[in-house]
């Protein structure tokens, strides 16, 4: 059975810095990894899809790695900002009963402050 | 304006009654879902639709139902025989399920009084 896990489960960091999120995967026979965005109290907002013959995902000032075979992933948020707060949330998709399911962790909530 | 939206945002219920949560999605999108996020612990997969007329149970079903009567709606009620209610209960959609993005609504917060 597939889990997801994230850690840290919170972290806190001053503005600048250059932060690593983490996310591992029990099963490597996934179709890609996804990370997430939520806001308090709101919607997941995506923000990088790996497939899993990919190494690596980039959007502005965040990196989003794949390593599936160690069941790894990590998020380089670089140079962070206060308006980077938010909980972020990986998730893998497998096959399950013919349907391919996304399995979430249960987030890493960050603060970035001034 | 495409989107997913939710209502209502904020649900107050007593023990005992059924509570319909709305999901509308102008996407043209084929499959729905529903999860359940509890704090501290990652998104549970309640129901998921491919198709108008077709649902399916996820990892958590029991306690909830759902219809898909129209493309665009995929409405979750919450019956008395869900033992823990109280959630963060959001809604999604995709082009199909085995399509990889998902887009996921503002969430409904459900609290069981």
């Amino acid at each position: 059975k597939q889990e997801v896990t994230q850690i840290p489960a919170a972290l806190s960091v001053p503005e600048g810095e250059n932060l690593v999120l983490n996310c591992s995967f029990t099963d490597s026979a996934i179709y890609n990894l996804q990370w997430f965005r939520q806001d308090p109290g709101k919607g997941l907002t995506s923000l990088l899809l790996i497939q899993s013959s990919q190494r690596e995902q980039t959007s502005g000032r965040l990196n989003a790695s794949l390593d599936k075979s160690s069941g790894r992933s990590t998020l380089y948020i670089a140079a962070s900002q206060p308006g980077d707060s938010a909980t972020y949330l990986c998730a893998v998709r497998s096959s399950s009963g013919g349907y391919n399911k996304l399995i979430f962790g249960a987030g890493t909530r960050l603060a970035v402050h001034p | 304006d495409g989107g997913i939206t939710q209502s209502p945002k904020y649900l107050f219920r007593k023990e005992g009654q059924n509570v319909t949560l709305s999901c509308e999605q102008n996407l043209n999108h084929d499959a729905m879902y529903w999860y359940r996020q509890d704090p501290g612990q990652g998104l549970r997969l309640i129901y998921y639709s491919q198709i108008v007329n077709d649902f399916q149970k996820g990892d958590i079903a029991e306690g909830y139902s759902v219809s898909r009567e129209k493309k665009e709606s995929f409405p979750l009620t919450v019956t008395s025989a869900q033992k823990n209610p109280t959630a963060f209960y959001l809604c999604a959609s995709s082009i199909s399920t085995t399509t990889d993005t998902q887009y996921f609504g503002p969430g409904t917060r459900l609290t069981v009084l």
